[in-house]
């Protein structure tokens, strides 16, 4: 069965470092999409990705982040410069279509750990 | 905006037995519902889903229902097993492009 993969699976850095994670979404998806869960919260949607360029992003998605579908095949989520509370983890995921056209799938996560 | 709750952060039943999970949204345009199950180190993995036009729909061992008067939905897991352990979030689509996420309820199955 098609998957989502992400890496790394598990990141520590320090506070004020650039972190990129890394993402595969399934092959014939066209819609990307970033969210996060701090531990022993709920997922929380950072932004969407569609056609080469941002659809929708949450509030929490401020200019330290930013994604990029360098290739055919990755789509990246890069913090310029963490900071303590982006500590969580971070799920990407693809769909087909649109919203309500078929279903979304999700990675395994990336946890990131900000010292 | 949308928010969606859940009614229990934990619940627990025993092996075999039924479980029922509820959670509750606030926008009444909402038309597209669905419940991600989520187990320790994984991702959201899709259960089952049901679009705002129907009340009830049903998949393995799983049914959804949906009170729209209320706003107010369900999943009920027939026949519990140890395997069905895991956080159960409800989400509702919102606009184009997200889903929003409830809390989670933390189902634990009991031998």
């Amino acid at each position: 069965e098609p998957e989502v993969t992400q890496t790394p699976s598990h990141q520590v850095t320090q506070m004020g470092q650039e972190v990129i994670l890394r993402c595969v979404p399934i092959s014939n998806h066209l819609y990307f999409y970033w969210y996060r869960q701090i531990l022993g919260q709920k997922v929380e949607f950072l932004v969407s990705f569609y056609n080469n360029e941002i659809s929708e992003k949450s509030e929490i998605f401020d200019d330290q982040f930013s994604v990029e579908r360098p290739d055919g095949s990755n789509f990246t989520l890069k913090i310029r410069s963490t900071k303590l509370e982006d500590s969580a983890m971070y799920f990407c995921a693809s769909r087909f279509g649109g919203l309500g056209a078929n279903v979304l799938t999700f990675g395994a996560g990336s946890r990131l750990t900000v010292l | 905006g949308e928010s969606v709750g859940l009614h229990l952060p934990t619940l627990s039943v025993q092996e075999g037995d039924n479980s029922i999970i509820n959670c509750a949204y606030s926008n009444s345009a909402s038309d597209y519902f669905i419940w991600y199950k989520q187990e320790s180190g994984k991702g959201p993995q899709f259960i089952i889903d049901i679009r705002s036009n129907m009340d009830k729909r049903q998949g393995q061992r799983v049914t959804v229902l949906l009170n729209k008067t209320v706003k107010h939905l369900s999943l009920q897991i027939a026949a519990t097993q140890p395997g069905d352990s895991a956080v159960y979030f409800c989400a509702v689509e919102r606009g184009a492009q997200k889903l929003v996420f409830g809390q989670g309820t933390r189902l634990t199955i009991n031998p």
